[in-house]
C-alpha cells in the first residue's frame, strides 16, 4: 500500500462547479498535510496547508480527518486557470515529505 | 525576486557522461532538497541537506551525489548516468526544514539519458 494514495482522476468539470479531492495516508504518526498545485512540466506550488479544524482559503477548502486518515480539498466556483495536478503531500518527521501521485483537474467552459 | 534557480532546463546526455545539474536561492534558505518525478510514482527524495556541509540520503539516493559548500547551492551530480536516470528532477528549499514550512521549487530539470 502507498504511504499517501490519490485518485489520479482525470476530473472533468465544468466551470462553475464545486469539486472535492481525497487523500488518505498509511501512517498514523504523520505530523503535517499540504496541498500543492502542479501545472503540467512545472514545479509543485504550495496551495494551502490542512489543519486539523479545518481551513479556508477563498473558494478552497481543506478538512483533514486523522480518525480516518484521510485529506480533503474542495474547490467551489471552479475556474479554467484550475486546471492542474492537486498534490497531497504529508510531513511523517522533521525531515521526510511524502508526496501523492497526484489528481488531475481539468474545468472546461 | 525571491527564487530557487536549476539550471539546465532541458538536458539529453549519453550513459556514463558525468553530469551536473545546478541549484541555487536566494532566499538564505537553510533547508535544500533534490526531488525526481516520474510518471505514476510521484516526486520521490534524493538527497537533503539541513544546512552548510550537512546532506543526507533521501529515499533513491543510489547514483547520485551531492554537495553543500555555501548555503546558497546544492548541486545535483550524476557520476555516470544510466537510462533510468531519465526523469525530470526538482530543486527545493526552504527557510528551516520542513515543519510547517513552505517548500520553494526551482523550474525543473528534464533529463534524459540515452
Amino acid at each position: 500500500r502507498k504511504e499517501v494514495e490519490q485518485d489520479p482522476g482525470p476530473f472533468n468539470v465544468p466551470e462553475g462547479a464545486t469539486v472535492a479531492f481525497n487523500c488518505t495516508y498509511s501512517n498514523s504518526a504523520s505530523q503535517s498535510f499540504f496541498w500543492y498545485r502542479q501545472d503540467c512540466r512545472k514545479e509543485p506550488k504550495l496551495l494551502m496547508s490542512v489543519y486539523s479544524s479545518g481551513n479556508e482559503d477563498g473558494r478552497f477548502t481543506a478538512q483533514l480527518n486523522r480518525a480516518s486518515q484521510y485529506i480533503s480539498l474542495l474547490i467551489r466556483d471552479s475556474k479554467l486557470s484550475d486546471s492542474a495536478t492537486y498534490l497531497c503531500v504529508v510531513r511523517v518527521n522533521t525531515d521526510k515529505l511524502i508526496f501523492g501521485t497526484g489528481t488531475r483537474l481539468q474545468v472546461f467552459p | 525576486e525571491a527564487q530557487v534557480t536549476q539550471n539546465p532546463r532541458y538536458l539529453i546526455t549519453v550513459t556514463g557522461k558525468k553530469l551536473t545539474v545546478t541549484c541555487s536561492q536566494n532566499m538564505n534558505h537553510e533547508y535544500m532538497s533534490w526531488y525526481r518525478q516520474d510518471p505514476g510514482l510521484g516526486l520521490r527524495q534524493i538527497y537533503y541537506s539541513m544546512n552548510v556541509e550537512v546532506t543526507d540520503k533521501g529515499d533513491v539516493p543510489e547514483g547520485y551525489k551531492v554537495s553543500r559548500k555555501e548555503k546558497r547551492n546544492f548541486p545535483l551530480i550524476l557520476e555516470s548516468p544510466s537510462p533510468n536516470q531519465t526523469s525530470l528532477y526538482f530543486c527545493a528549499s526552504s527557510l528551516r526544514g520542513l515543519k510547517n514550512e513552505k517548500l520553494f521549487f526551482g523550474s525543473g530539470t528534464q533529463l534524459s539519458v540515452l
